[in-house]
Protein backbone atom coordinates (compact mmCIF):
# COMPACT_ATOMS: atom_id res chain seq x y z
CA UNK A 1 0.00 0.00 0.00
CA UNK A 2 2.97 2.41 0.94
CA UNK A 3 3.68 4.48 -2.63
CA UNK A 4 6.77 3.52 -5.24
CA UNK A 5 9.44 6.19 -5.83
CA UNK A 6 11.64 6.23 -8.70
CA UNK A 7 14.65 6.27 -8.58
CA UNK A 8 15.82 5.00 -5.48
CA UNK A 9 18.82 7.13 -4.85
CA UNK A 10 20.45 9.78 -7.68
CA UNK A 11 24.09 11.25 -7.46
CA UNK A 12 24.26 14.90 -8.65
CA UNK A 13 26.57 17.60 -9.29
CA UNK A 14 25.82 20.93 -7.87
CA UNK A 15 23.73 22.94 -9.98
CA UNK A 16 22.48 19.59 -12.09
CA UNK A 17 18.37 19.11 -11.73
CA UNK A 18 16.95 16.14 -10.64
CA UNK A 19 13.53 14.57 -10.88
CA UNK A 20 12.01 12.22 -8.31
CA UNK A 21 8.56 10.44 -8.98
CA UNK A 22 6.03 9.03 -6.97
CA UNK A 23 3.13 6.50 -7.82
CA UNK A 24 0.11 4.83 -6.15
CA UNK A 25 -2.07 2.25 -6.90
CA UNK A 26 -4.96 3.90 -4.63
CA UNK A 27 -6.81 6.75 -5.06
CA UNK A 28 -5.49 9.94 -3.43
CA UNK A 29 -6.68 13.39 -2.33
CA UNK A 30 -3.13 14.84 -1.52
CA UNK A 31 0.77 14.19 -2.08
CA UNK A 32 2.83 15.38 0.24
CA UNK A 33 6.88 15.74 0.01
CA UNK A 34 9.02 15.92 2.27
CA UNK A 35 13.07 15.88 2.80
CA UNK A 36 14.47 14.14 5.55
CA UNK A 37 18.24 14.70 6.90
CA UNK A 38 20.31 12.31 8.52
CA UNK A 39 19.57 11.86 12.35
CA UNK A 40 16.90 14.51 11.85
CA UNK A 41 12.99 14.36 11.79
CA UNK A 42 11.45 15.18 8.29
CA UNK A 43 10.77 18.40 7.02
CA UNK A 44 7.85 19.21 5.11
CA UNK A 45 8.56 20.66 1.22
CA UNK A 46 4.88 20.48 -0.55
CA UNK A 47 1.41 19.57 -0.40
CA UNK A 48 -0.30 18.89 -4.10
CA UNK A 49 -4.27 18.89 -3.53
CA UNK A 50 -6.72 17.16 -5.59
CA UNK A 51 -7.82 20.01 -8.40
CA UNK A 52 -4.52 21.49 -8.71
CA UNK A 53 -4.17 23.20 -5.39
CA UNK A 54 -0.25 23.35 -4.17
CA UNK A 55 0.87 24.84 -0.38
CA UNK A 56 4.61 24.42 0.11
CA UNK A 57 8.41 25.66 -0.49
CA UNK A 58 8.85 28.79 -3.30
CA UNK A 59 12.19 27.27 -4.71
CA UNK A 60 11.04 23.54 -5.21
CA UNK A 61 7.81 22.76 -8.13
CA UNK A 62 5.72 19.77 -8.46
CA UNK A 63 3.30 18.03 -10.29
CA UNK A 64 0.77 15.66 -9.01
CA UNK A 65 -1.48 13.67 -12.22
CA UNK A 66 -4.62 12.97 -10.69
CA UNK A 67 -5.78 10.12 -13.49
CA UNK A 68 -2.06 8.37 -13.37
CA UNK A 69 -1.91 9.25 -9.40
CA UNK A 70 1.40 10.07 -9.70
CA UNK A 71 3.56 12.72 -9.00
CA UNK A 72 6.96 14.30 -9.46
CA UNK A 73 9.64 16.50 -7.63
CA UNK A 74 11.71 18.44 -9.54
CA UNK A 75 15.18 19.93 -8.06
CA UNK A 76 16.08 22.05 -10.42
CA UNK A 77 20.59 24.08 -10.06
CA UNK A 78 20.62 21.65 -6.96
CA UNK A 79 22.68 23.26 -3.93
CA UNK A 80 24.64 20.69 -1.25
CA UNK A 81 22.15 21.77 1.04
CA UNK A 82 19.53 19.53 -1.40
CA UNK A 83 21.34 16.12 -0.01
CA UNK A 84 18.55 14.05 1.98
CA UNK A 85 15.91 11.66 1.52
CA UNK A 86 12.88 12.55 -0.06
CA UNK A 87 9.88 10.52 1.07
CA UNK A 88 6.41 11.18 -1.41
CA UNK A 89 3.12 10.08 1.05
CA UNK A 90 -0.09 9.74 -0.12
CA UNK A 91 -3.08 10.82 1.55
CA UNK A 92 -6.69 10.00 1.68
CA UNK A 93 -9.03 10.64 4.04
CA UNK A 94 -7.03 10.69 7.38
CA UNK A 95 -4.88 8.36 6.59
CA UNK A 96 -1.10 9.10 5.09
CA UNK A 97 1.10 6.37 4.23
CA UNK A 98 4.90 7.06 3.11
CA UNK A 99 7.05 5.51 0.29
CA UNK A 100 10.62 3.83 0.74
CA UNK A 101 12.11 7.38 -0.16
CA UNK A 102 15.03 8.59 -2.52
CA UNK A 103 18.42 9.41 -1.46
CA UNK A 104 19.52 12.43 -2.92
CA UNK A 105 23.10 13.22 -2.58
CA UNK A 106 24.89 16.49 -4.43
CA UNK A 107 28.40 16.48 -4.54
CA UNK A 108 30.16 20.01 -4.87
CA UNK B 1 5.60 26.92 16.19
CA UNK B 2 4.04 23.90 16.42
CA UNK B 3 5.73 21.50 18.73
CA UNK B 4 5.70 17.66 18.73
CA UNK B 5 7.87 16.27 21.68
CA UNK B 6 8.30 12.90 21.93
CA UNK B 7 9.02 11.80 25.66
CA UNK B 8 12.59 9.83 24.88
CA UNK B 9 15.43 9.85 22.63
CA UNK B 10 16.55 6.75 22.90
CA UNK B 11 14.80 3.66 24.63
CA UNK B 12 16.51 0.19 25.63
CA UNK B 13 14.11 -2.76 26.63
CA UNK B 14 14.01 -6.13 27.20
CA UNK B 15 12.02 -8.70 25.20
CA UNK B 16 8.85 -9.41 26.31
CA UNK B 17 8.59 -5.88 28.46
CA UNK B 18 5.51 -3.77 28.21
CA UNK B 19 6.82 -0.34 26.54
CA UNK B 20 5.27 2.67 26.05
CA UNK B 21 5.65 6.04 23.61
CA UNK B 22 4.42 9.07 24.23
CA UNK B 23 3.74 11.93 21.87
CA UNK B 24 2.65 15.42 22.59
CA UNK B 25 1.36 18.16 20.25
CA UNK B 26 0.74 21.55 22.04
CA UNK B 27 -1.97 22.75 18.37
CA UNK B 28 -4.82 21.39 19.37
CA UNK B 29 -4.33 19.06 16.18
CA UNK B 30 -6.78 16.50 15.52
CA UNK B 31 -4.74 14.22 13.56
CA UNK B 32 -2.12 12.46 15.03
CA UNK B 33 0.24 9.68 13.69
CA UNK B 34 2.96 6.89 14.76
CA UNK B 35 5.28 5.91 11.97
CA UNK B 36 8.44 3.37 12.36
CA UNK B 37 11.42 3.89 10.24
CA UNK B 38 14.18 1.17 8.98
CA UNK B 39 17.15 1.39 6.49
CA UNK B 40 15.55 1.05 2.97
CA UNK B 41 11.40 0.57 4.06
CA UNK B 42 11.00 4.27 4.41
CA UNK B 43 8.67 5.51 6.84
CA UNK B 44 5.71 3.00 7.52
CA UNK B 45 2.59 3.92 9.23
CA UNK B 46 1.31 1.78 12.58
CA UNK B 47 -1.45 3.89 13.57
CA UNK B 48 -3.30 6.83 13.40
CA UNK B 49 -5.98 9.10 15.31
CA UNK B 50 -8.27 11.06 13.90
CA UNK B 51 -10.11 12.65 17.18
CA UNK B 52 -9.76 11.64 20.86
CA UNK B 53 -10.75 8.01 21.46
CA UNK B 54 -10.74 7.25 17.78
CA UNK B 55 -8.12 5.14 16.34
CA UNK B 56 -7.60 3.37 12.60
CA UNK B 57 -4.60 0.60 12.34
CA UNK B 58 -2.36 1.84 9.49
CA UNK B 59 -0.48 -0.80 7.46
CA UNK B 60 1.72 -2.49 10.06
CA UNK B 61 -0.16 -2.76 13.37
CA UNK B 62 0.91 -6.14 14.51
CA UNK B 63 2.41 -5.68 18.04
CA UNK B 64 1.12 -2.68 18.65
CA UNK B 65 -1.55 -0.38 20.06
CA UNK B 66 -2.40 3.16 20.95
CA UNK B 67 -3.96 5.36 23.22
CA UNK B 68 -5.18 8.91 22.71
CA UNK B 69 -7.19 9.43 25.93
CA UNK B 70 -6.64 13.28 25.36
CA UNK B 71 -6.83 15.25 21.97
CA UNK B 72 -2.70 16.57 22.73
CA UNK B 73 -1.49 13.37 23.55
CA UNK B 74 -0.72 9.88 21.55
CA UNK B 75 0.33 6.72 22.58
CA UNK B 76 1.96 4.13 21.46
CA UNK B 77 2.02 0.84 23.27
CA UNK B 78 4.14 -2.02 22.67
CA UNK B 79 2.47 -5.07 25.09
CA UNK B 80 5.19 -7.69 24.88
CA UNK B 81 8.70 -5.98 22.98
CA UNK B 82 10.21 -8.10 20.91
CA UNK B 83 13.72 -7.79 19.02
CA UNK B 84 11.76 -7.16 15.91
CA UNK B 85 10.57 -4.13 16.97
CA UNK B 86 14.02 -2.25 17.18
CA UNK B 87 13.38 0.91 15.15
CA UNK B 88 13.07 4.10 14.80
CA UNK B 89 10.08 5.72 15.60
CA UNK B 90 8.23 8.93 14.55
CA UNK B 91 4.98 10.83 15.83
CA UNK B 92 3.67 13.32 13.78
CA UNK B 93 0.25 15.67 14.00
CA UNK B 94 -1.04 17.69 11.72
CA UNK B 95 -5.08 19.79 11.27
CA UNK B 96 -7.22 18.25 8.10
CA UNK B 97 -5.49 17.37 5.56
CA UNK B 98 -2.83 19.91 5.68
CA UNK B 99 1.22 19.10 6.67
CA UNK B 100 2.52 17.01 9.01
CA UNK B 101 4.67 18.04 11.96
CA UNK B 102 6.87 15.53 13.30
CA UNK B 103 8.37 14.55 16.51
CA UNK B 104 12.60 14.11 16.81
CA UNK B 105 12.06 10.79 16.86
CA UNK B 106 12.47 7.93 19.63
CA UNK B 107 15.04 4.97 18.57
CA UNK B 108 14.23 2.17 20.53
CA UNK B 109 16.52 -1.24 20.63
CA UNK B 110 14.81 -4.51 22.17
CA UNK B 111 17.34 -6.88 23.44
Amino acid sequence: QQPVQSPQAVILREGEDAVINCSSSKALYSVHWYRQKHGEAPVFLMILLKGGEQKGHEKISASFNEKKQQSSLYLTASQLSYSGTYFCGGGSNYKLTFGKGTLLTVNP
Amino acid sequence: DVKVTQSSRYLVKRTGEKVFLECVQDMDHENMFWYRQDPGLGLRLIYFSYDVKMKEKGDIPEGYSVSREKKERFSLILESASTNQTSMYLCASRVDQEKLFFGSGTQLSVL
